[in-house]
């Protein structure tokens, strides 16, 4: 069974700032999932990456297959950001989740 | 149309009661997911079912029967349910299920139902 790793667990910066958010996962995988979760909200998915680098916007994703890390950078941060950003990992049988990032932007 | 819709949004209910989650998707996704997500924790799996044949449960209690009449729809049937089981619901779907030349699917989610057992 992959153990989903990320960090920070919680993590609250000023509006404007770089964020970071780490993932690691201790079973090679073919693809990896960011989420996004606002408080009592569904889900939804920012990036689907199987290698490289992604952007969408203010966001960032990049992926090391061969050392099981991925990133999610959120440039010039906004407080409607503020969220849970969880890693999840692509299995035969679905998602092996992380414990999500609990992100807070202050104005 | 990438939508997975919940129905209902929120949903009370007693522990005598029977009651139906729905999830729908029109993407032609093949592999459809239940996860029980409890407060400040990741979502847990519960149900996976592909080609609306049941693959995966997760020891999951009868109280909770999972059906896919089509392969637009899932449902969830609740039943006797304990105080325990308030979380929220979520649905996903993927194109196929499993690994192999189908891994690098993107999985979609719905906006969940809210559950809590009176």
């Amino acid at each position: 069974k992959n153990e989903v790793e990320q960090s920070p667990q919680n993590l609250t910066a000023q509006e404007g700032e770089f964020i970071t958010i780490n993932c690691s996962y201790s079973v090679g995988i073919s693809a990896l999932h960011w989420l996004q979760q606002h408080p009592g909200g569904g889900i939804v998915s920012l990036f689907m990456l199987s290698s490289g680098k992604k952007k969408h916007g203010r966001l960032i994703a990049t992926i090391n297959i061969q050392e099981k890390h991925s990133s999610l950078h959120i440039t010039a941060s906004h407080p409607r950001d503020s969220a849970v950003y969880i890693c999840a990992v692509m299995g035969a049988d679905g998602l092996t989740f992380g414990k999500g990032t609990h992100l807070i932007i202050q104005p | 149309d990438t939508e997975v819709t919940q129905t209902p949004k929120h949903l009370v209910m007693g522990m005598t009661n029977k009651k139906s989650l729905k999830c729908e998707q029109h993407m032609g996704h093949r592999a459809m997911y239940w996860y029980k997500q409890k407060a400040k924790k990741p979502p847990e799996l519960m149900f996976v079912y592909s080609y609306e044949k049941l693959s995966i449960n997760e020891s999951v209690p009868s109280r909770f029967s999972p059906e896919c009449p089509n392969s637009s729809l899932l449902n969830l049937h609740l039943h006797a349910l304990q105080p325990e089981d308030s979380a929220l619901y979520l649905c996903a779907s993927r194109r196929f299920f499993g690994g192999g030349a189908h891994r690098d699917t993107e999985a979609f989610f719905g906006q969940g139902t809210r559950l809590t057992v009176v």
